[in-house]
């Protein structure tokens, strides 16, 4: 079964702070995963994107990694800003069919605290 | 952000009505979908559209339908609404055909929060 999975559901940190968000996902066969930011009452902003040959990806403090052997990504956030605040959605999109075959993880909702 | 309205932004109507939510984009990006989000699940795919007239169904299509008579609306119409219906709809693009739908990321809307009650 096609499934994306995300820790923790949610965690508080201090500004100024990292932290690393976790996705592990059973989707097959894969096409790419992304990261998405969704703020409270808004809808989900894409930050990343990665296929299978990238191992790597940053979007200025957000970097995400995959490992395609382990099947698991995550997302490090570097010197936390209050605006970091959100839920942040893993996203795996499977085969040949585009779009339209996106599993999406329920999110790890982030609180970052002055 | 992309140009995506959404109306109306919220919406309460009772058990049993027609409800009509509507997407209208101003990129002229041939996809669009609508998805519903809801507590303790990942965003779930209703039904999308290749373009004017040619729509399909996602997970979870039944009691919902769709319409797109033109490239920037898309309509999702709940023929008659249940309290299982209730739920914050998004309403989402990609890339025209040029660009693989595969590897372009979707734009969402700022949604639609639906209370059936």
């Amino acid at each position: 079964k096609n499934q994306v999975e995300q820790s923790p559901q949610s965690l508080i940190i201090l500004e100024g702070k990292n932290c690393t968000l976790q996705c592990n996902y059973t989707v097959s066969p894969f096409s790419n995963l992304r990261w998405y930011k969704q703020d409270t009452g808004r809808g989900p902003v894409s930050l990343t994107i990665m296929t299978f040959s990238e191992n790597t990806k940053s979007n200025g403090r957000y970097t995400a990694t995959l490992d395609a052997d382990t099947k698991q990504s995550s997302l490090h956030i570097t010197a936390s800003q209050l605006s970091d605040s959100a839920s942040y959605i893993c996203v795996v999109s499977a085969g040949q069919t585009g779009a339209n075959n996106l599993f999406f993880g329920t999110g790890t909702r982030l609180t970052v605290i002055p | 952000d992309a140009g995506i309205t959404q109306s109306p932004r919220h919406k309460v109507t009772e058990t049993g009505t027609p409800v009509t939510l509507r997407c209208h984009q101003t990129e002229n990006h041939r996809y669009m979908y609508w998805y519903r989000q809801d507590p303790g699940h990942g965003l779930r795919l209703i039904h999308y559209s290749y373009g004017v007239k040619d729509t399909d169904k996602g997970e979870v299509s039944d009691g919902y339908s769709v319409s797109r008579s033109k490239t920037e609306d898309f309509l999702l119409t709940l023929e008659s609404a249940t309290s299982s219906q209730t739920s914050v709809y998004f309403c989402a693009i990609s890339e025209s055909i040029n660009k693989n739908p595969r590897i372009s990321p979707l734009h969402f809307g700022n949604g639609t929060r639906l209370t059936v009650t």
